[in-house]
């Protein structure tokens, strides 16, 4: 069955980085674009950026362009997620979702990973 | 325009049919997908496009869409359905995606 496997909880301090990654099995990986989302504690859902993993090719969200990064690791199916110059608000579960690359939808879901940002 | 509007809070009496709202301009362009998300759980995909339910979301979820409206029907609400529901899509380039703001759904 599908499923995204994401890295455990982090805590970072402002102005470091954080780097999650989501490791996709049972299915072809190089397939479906995995997109990342974040919710803030007791917020809604934001949308960050996508990546194709068989491209390469990336997309950002306005708000996170130049602060975030969209990598992948072929040979072992994972996506990383890098968020740079971190911030009190950048506290969040991480999540990542995958999507067919053509009708926009996620049909499954990482478990999350929370990012705590404190000094 | 890159918004997606939906209403905070909808409540429904059990049993009842209840409808969830998302507006924007994009949603002319492009269709709505629908997630659920319980407190402490990921979201969960209950509609995509056009009105289809993955398996195992049972058949009182549908979903409809008109100009810049997407709607989310449940018909004969039960309490298990008592969540957020957030509505996506493309913004009005297609590159990007968008979230509504979330509508917590009461079962009474």
């Amino acid at each position: 069955q599908v499923q995204l496997v994401q890295s455990g909880a982090e805590v970072k301090k402002p102005g470091a980085s954080v780097k999650i990654s989501c490791k996709a099995s049972g299915y072809i990986f190089s397939a479906y674009y995995l997109h990342w989302v974040r919710q803030a504690p007791g917020q809604g859902l934001e949308w960050m950026g996508w990546i194709n993993p068989h491209s390469g090719d990336t997309n950002y969200a306005q708000k996170f362009q130049g602060r975030v990064s969209l990598t992948r690791d072929m040979s072992i199916s994972t996506v990383y997620m890098d968020l740079t110059r971190l911030r009190f608000d950048d506290t969040a579960v991480y999540y990542c979702a995958r999507d067919d690359g053509n009708n926009w939808y996620y049909d499954s879901w990482g478990q999350g990973t929370l990012v705590t940002v404190s000094s | 325009s890159s918004e997606l509007t939906q209403d905070p809070t909808v409540s429904v009496a059990l049993g009842q049919t209840v409808r969830i709202t998302c507006q924007g301009d994009s949603l002319r362009m492009y269709f709505a997908s629908w997630y659920q998300q319980k407190p402490g759980q990921a979201p969960i995909l209950v509609i995509y496009p056009k009105n289809n339910r993955p398996s195992g979301i049972p058949d009182r979820f549908s979903a409809s869409g008109s100009g810049n409206t997407a709607s989310l029907t449940i018909t004969g609400a039960q309490a298990e359905d008592e969540a957020d529901y957030y509505c996506n899509s493309r913004d009005s380039s297609g590159n990007l995606g968008i979230f509504g703001g979330g509508t917590k759904l009461t079962v009474l």
